[in-house]
């Protein structure tokens, strides 16, 4: 099966700083999920990506979705304390496993004031 | 974008029990899934809950242990059977429509097994 990998496995920023985290595919995906979780909830979806080039923005959020098909990235802009959390990506276990996804380590992100 | 709940929240069960986790979701969804995420890890895809028949597996999870139902497009339940403490888990439940793409999942479950 394809193996994603997302580095950092944390991140300790001051509050304003930018945050940036991306995940690697040993295949080509179609989809790039980015979620964040917080304590004892569940994970909260942020962006979704479907095609190589995408860029996309929430808020302060913005994800892409790498040319090659095989990576993508997050980045947080002026972060705030609320930004904690786990930050997870997902891409789908196979190329024909519609809607199966599997997930990133995550990465941790604490916001010092 | 799909509202999803689960009950109970969390539940602290005796080895050798069975605990059932309910999952509804707030509209008709074409696909709900169930994961585990183990202390201080990252999610696990358990099976494909398919509605009207029997549950997809992935590889290392058995219908024995982690029988599913899904009786209508809007509710799952997930057992997880003859519990020890390495079942000690958040259980969550997931749901995706028709255009695959995007996936909602509910708040979990925690269970804690003594």
């Amino acid at each position: 099966g394809q193996q994603l990998n997302q580095s950092p496995q944390s991140m300790f920023i001051q509050e304003g700083e930018d945050v940036s985290m991306n995940c690697t595919s040993s295949s080509i995906f179609n989809t790039w999920l980015w979620y964040k979780q917080d304590p004892g909830e569940g994970p909260v979806l942020l962006i979704a990506l479907y095609k190589a080039g995408e860029l996309t923005s929430n808020g302060r959020l913005t994800a892409q979705f790498g040319i090659t098909r095989k990576d993508s990235f997050l980045n947080i802009s002026a972060s705030i304390p609320s930004d904690v959390g786990i930050y997870f990506c997902a891409g789908p276990m196979t190329t024909d496993s519609w809607g199966k996804l599997q997930f990133g380590a995550g990465t941790q992100v604490v916001v010092t004031p | 974008s799909a509202v999803i709940s689960q009950k109970p929240s969390r539940d602290i069960c005796q080895r050798g029990t069975s605990l059932t986790i309910q999952c509804q979701v707030d509209s008709q969804v074409t696909m709900m899934f169930w994961y585990r995420q183990q202390p201080g890890q990252s999610l696990t895809l358990i099976a494909t809950a398919n509605q009207g028949s029997e549950a997809t597996y992935e590889s290392g999870f058995v219908i024995d242990k982690f029988p599913i139902s899904r009786p209508n497009l809007t509710f799952s339940t997930l057992t997880v059977s003859n519990l020890s403490p390495e079942d000690s888990s958040i259980y969550l439940c997931s749901a995706a429509g028709v255009q695959g793409g995007e996936q909602y999942f509910g708040p979990g479950t925690r269970l804690t097994v003594t």
